[in-house]
């Protein structure tokens, strides 16, 4: 399978835990991004990496929220000290280029109920 | 501040009819719109992109149209079918840096 995948697809922890989510893009995709959706919403932007730079951030991202792209391969998102509010389907995708180009590849996500 | 609205209420039409759904933009000049198809517990899936200087764009039984004075788009499938029910999102991005901007989505149940 060479599409995007996300680990692990469901996470369940305790407020207050730190969660760390993965996610392999399609291999050939510079670009990766990260986006939180929670029911009945649409995709909300978090961040994304253009290979190992991250070139923008939400400002609706809390600092308890990180990312990395080291080598400009798989990416990592790490929430720390969780709240019952990041409840949510983290969602990964990875594109070939900008602009018109920018047909994101979506993963199946990364659930996470946060108790 | 930027907004994309689109029906927040499902879409209920029977099979064989065309199915019509309006994404609607403020503050917001975009150098194109996307649509993507979401399943229940799945990542959306790109289906088409238009281009600000294109008014309509096809493929198989999908249609779009772009209209950057109204500032509107609207996604047809005509000859709908069970297997078309599901969440679409309109989605509008730009040359620069920023990455898609998505809509809330719009639940499409096709009768048989």
């Amino acid at each position: 399978d060479t599409g995007v995948s996300q680990n692990p697809r469901h996470k369940i922890t305790k407020r207050g835990q730190n969660v760390t989510f993965r996610c392999d893009p399609i291999s050939e995709h510079n670009r990766l991004y990260w986006y939180r959706q929670t029911l009945g919403q649409g995709p909300e932007f978090l961040t994304y990496f253009q290979n190992e730079a991250q070139l923008e951030k939400s400002r609706l991202l809390s600092d308890r929220f990180s990312a990395e792209r080291p080598k400009g391969s798989f990416s990592t998102l790490e929430i720390q000290r969780t709240e019952q509010g990041d409840s949510a389907m983290y969602l990964c995708a990875s594109s070939l280029g900008a602009g018109p180009n920018e047909k994101l590849f979506f993963g199946s996500g990364t659930q996470l109920s946060v108790l | 501040s930027q907004k994309i609205e689109q029906n927040s209420e499902a879409l209920n039409i029977q099979e064989g009819k065309t199915a019509t759904l309006t994404c609607n933009y403020t503050n917001y000049s975009p150098a194109y719109l996307q649509w993507y198809r979401q399943d229940p517990g799945r990542g959306p899936v790109f289906l088409l992109l238009i281009r600000e200087n294109e008014k309509e764009k096809r493929k198989e039984r999908l249609k779009v149209t772009f209209d950057t004075t109204l500032k509107q788009s609207l996604f047809h499938i005509t000859a709908s079918q069970p297997a078309d029910s599901a969440t679409y999102l309109c989605a509008l991005g730009d040359t620069g840096r920023r990455a898609l901007t998505f809509g809330s989505g719009t639940r499409l149940q096709v009768q048989p």
